[in-house]
């Protein structure tokens, strides 16, 4: 498997629920960021977690990150149609122990929110 | 402050024909990285720039890709005697520090006919 997988490949919801997305990632990491992509588009950087944080929120997201289960996970709640959208893990592993901007994307989660 | 620009957003070449993506970071980002995305795939890191130096080249193919980061102008990304296989989104993305993550631009669709 890859660095920096995401679980699932795709995830379909309706308005108002909620969506988890999770990443597993192999190496040691600096920090581990989320992105989102519409569809063509170019990447929109959500949030970033560094690797000595556990727990992180933003307006209606919220991450979590496990450095013992190299995991992260990244909840959108009270999701809208708008959150259509795929969704990217990404891990800065760093060189000499600082970030290191050579980020290792996974192959992303596609969320479809139903209105 | 407009961003990071990328240009042309589709650019479309015959086989053999060279590709040159252009990208200008973000005001007074000195950090430049270049990523494709195949389709259907996630990023994957080409190179990383800072201005008139090669930081990490680590993911350029070996053959007929070159990046550089000029101290005047943006950054090139060139392809020569592009192949079927070179079509896809290329991202660039500045940062001025790691700490507040990376500014993607809206990348250049290569397409080769």
């Amino acid at each position: 498997s890859q660095q920096g997988e995401e679980d699932p490949q795709a995830l379909s919801i309706q308005e108002g629920e909620n969506a988890t997305m999770n990443c597993s990632y192999k190496t040691s990491i600096n920090n581990l960021q989320w992105y989102r992509q519409n569809s063509g588009r170019g990447l929109v950087h959500l949030i970033l977690i560094r690797s000595n944080e556990r727990e992180k929120h933003s307006g209606r997201l919220r991450v979590t990150l496990d450095t013992s289960k190299k995991s992260s996970s990244l909840l959108i709640t009270a999701s809208r149609a708008a959150d259509t959208a795929s969704y990217f893990c990404a891990t800065d592993a760093g060189a000499g122990g600082t970030s290191y901007g050579k980020l290792t994307f996974g192959q992303g989660t596609i969320l479809t929110v139903h209105p | 402050n407009a961003g990071v620009m990328q240009n042309p957003r589709h650019l479309v070449r015959r086989r053999g024909q060279e590709a040159r993506l252009r990208c200008s970071p973000m005001k007074g980002h000195s950090h430049v990285y270049w990523y494709r995305q195949l389709p259907e795939e996630g990023l994957k890191f080409m190179v990383y720039l800072q201005k008139e130096n090669i930081i990490d080249e680590s993911g350029m193919p070996k053959e007929r890709f070159s990046a550089e980061f000029p101290k005047e102008g943006p950054s090139i990304l060139r392809i020569q005697q592009v192949v079927r296989g070179d079509s896809a989104a290329y991202f660039c993305a500045s940062s001025l520090d790691s700490l507040y993550g990376y500014t993607f631009g809206s990348g250049t669709r290569l397409t080769v006919v």
